[in-house]
């Protein structure tokens, strides 16, 4: 069975600092995917990571993708209260069912103005 | 355009009854997944139509869970004979094709509680 282990769980930070979130697997995926949701709506898809390696930048959200592809990172810098919200990444099943994302507990982040 | 839309958006019943969920996709979309968030987890994957067939259901816990599409649009989550245990929310999501890389894109959600 595939699993994606995200760290930390929770993560509590005052508006300007930085932070780090990680997603690790032992199995290596044909992409990565993070998402953010926010309570009483469905995930919502900010980037999609699929050579080992790589690294995208949206805004101030710095995402790297594992040279091995089993692992990723999530780097957002001078957090503000907009990026309050539910961080999961999710793996598409290398091999398997092109629907078959398997997703991260997620990382709850709460960002203090 | 319109997003994903499920209903209803919250579904409390009792323990044995028998409950639909529905998903009406982005117009157009050929894939349509179902998924199975419970407090505190991530999304856990149910099903994945690709048109009219289940193209993967391996992730349906047991027979008392089904899930049908037969017009390739519109989709229904059953749910058999409810558990205390299958109390989460239910969402949706559809895809243009299916494709690994293609964006899926979620609805809301169905929150179902079971007594």
């Amino acid at each position: 069975t595939q699993l994606l282990e995200q760290s930390p769980q929770f993560l509590s930070i005052q508006e300007g600092e930085n932070l780090t979130v990680y997603c690790n697997s032992s199995s290596v995926f044909s992409s990565l995917q993070w998402y953010r949701q926010e309570p009483g709506e469905g995930p919502v898809l900010l980037v999609t990571v699929v050579t080992g390696g790589e690294v995208k930048k949206l805004k101030r959200l710095t995402f790297q993708f594992g040279d091995a592809r089993k692992d990723s990172s999530l780097h957002i810098t001078a957090a503000q209260p907009g990026d309050t919200g539910l961080y999961l990444c999710a793996g598409a099943d290398y091999g398997g069912s092109q629907g078959n994302l398997i997703f991260g507990k997620g990382t709850k982040l709460s960002v203090k103005p | 355009g319109a997003g994903v839309s499920q209903t209803p958006s919250n579904k409390v019943t009792e323990k044995g009854k028998y409950v639909e969920l529905r998903c009406d996709p982005i117009s157009g979309h050929t894939a349509l997944y179902w998924y199975r968030q419970s407090l505190g987890q991530g999304p856990e994957f149910l099903i994945y139509f690709q048109g009219t067939g289940a193209a993967d259901d391996s992730g349906l816990p047991n027979d008392r869970f089904f899930a049908v599409r037969p017009e390739g649009s519109v989709s229904t989550l059953k749910i058999q004979r409810t558990e205390r245990g299958d109390s989460a929310v239910y969402l949706c999501a559809s895809s243009s094709s299916g494709a690994t890389a293609d964006t899926q894109y979620f609805g809301p959600g169905t929150r179902l509680t079971v007594l």
